[in-house]
């Protein structure tokens, strides 16, 4: 399947500051890239379908003024999350489908607010 | 998307077969089903797909009856290294632009 990689895996970061997270694919130009956020305990919850080139479809509830999403190039997608707060504090992982063989994720990036 | 319902937890100990069963009554004709498996701290990983009928792979295999209201994940042998969680997800076939939807799942513990 398609190679998707994250970064950083684990971040900490102060309250009030600003965390991008990268996604990439590997060996696939992804058009749409898909953004999930998980809390300890909690199933995956889907942020955000990132599209190259124009702006995000955020899930109702999502700050999109909060959770920055970038998608510049068919490779890359970036989440940044501005003035984090301890709350914003998750597992946060992204995903690409590919029609061949379905959806291929991240290993997933783990931000502390401290 | 069609809804799915599986158990929220199974505990079975190393060297069985493990079953686990999900039901998406409302699953419509261009929907095939897939399997993902997640541990902790990563991103969740393909385990099978299909569409009816039965599927294996090297690491599962797949049972969907005829009614596609249901479908089984059975894996042969497990091992504590299959401790994990387990979602049972209906995909509509042909959408690329189209993100999982992910339940609650079954988080399989397997023990010595």
């Amino acid at each position: 399947g398609a190679v998707v990689s994250q970064h950083p895996s684990r971040v900490i970061c102060k309250s009030g500051t600003s965390v991008k997270i990268e996604c990439r694919s590997l060996d696939f130009q992804a058009t749409t890239m898909f953004w999930y956020r998980q809390f300890p305990k909690q199933s995956l919850m889907l942020m955000a379908t990132s599209n190259e080139g124009s702006k995000a479809t955020y899930e109702q509830g999502v700050e999109k003024d909060k959770f920055l999403i970038n998608h510049a190039s068919l490779t890359l997608s970036t989440l940044t999350v501005t003035s984090a707060h301890p709350e914003d504090s998750s597992f946060y992982i992204c995903g690409i489908k590919r029609d061949i063989d379905g959806y291929t994720f991240g290993s997933g990036t783990r931000l502390t607010v401290v | 998307l069609a809804k799915t319902t599986q158990p929220i937890s199974m505990d079975s100990y190393e060297g069985q077969e493990v079953n686990i069963t999900c039901s998406h009554n409302n699953i419509a004709t261009n929907d095939y089903i897939t399997w993902y498996q997640q541990f902790p701290s990563q991103g969740p990983r393909f385990i099978i797909q299909g569409y009816k009928t039965k599927v294996t792979n090297e690491v599962a295999s797949l049972f969907i009856p005829a009614d596609r209201k249901s479908s089984t994940l059975s894996l042969p042998r497990v091992s504590l290294s299959d401790t994990a969680v387990y979602y049972c997800l209906v995909v509509p076939s042909g959408q690329a632009g189209t993100a999982l939807i992910f339940g609650k799942g079954t988080t399989l513990s397997v023990s010595s």
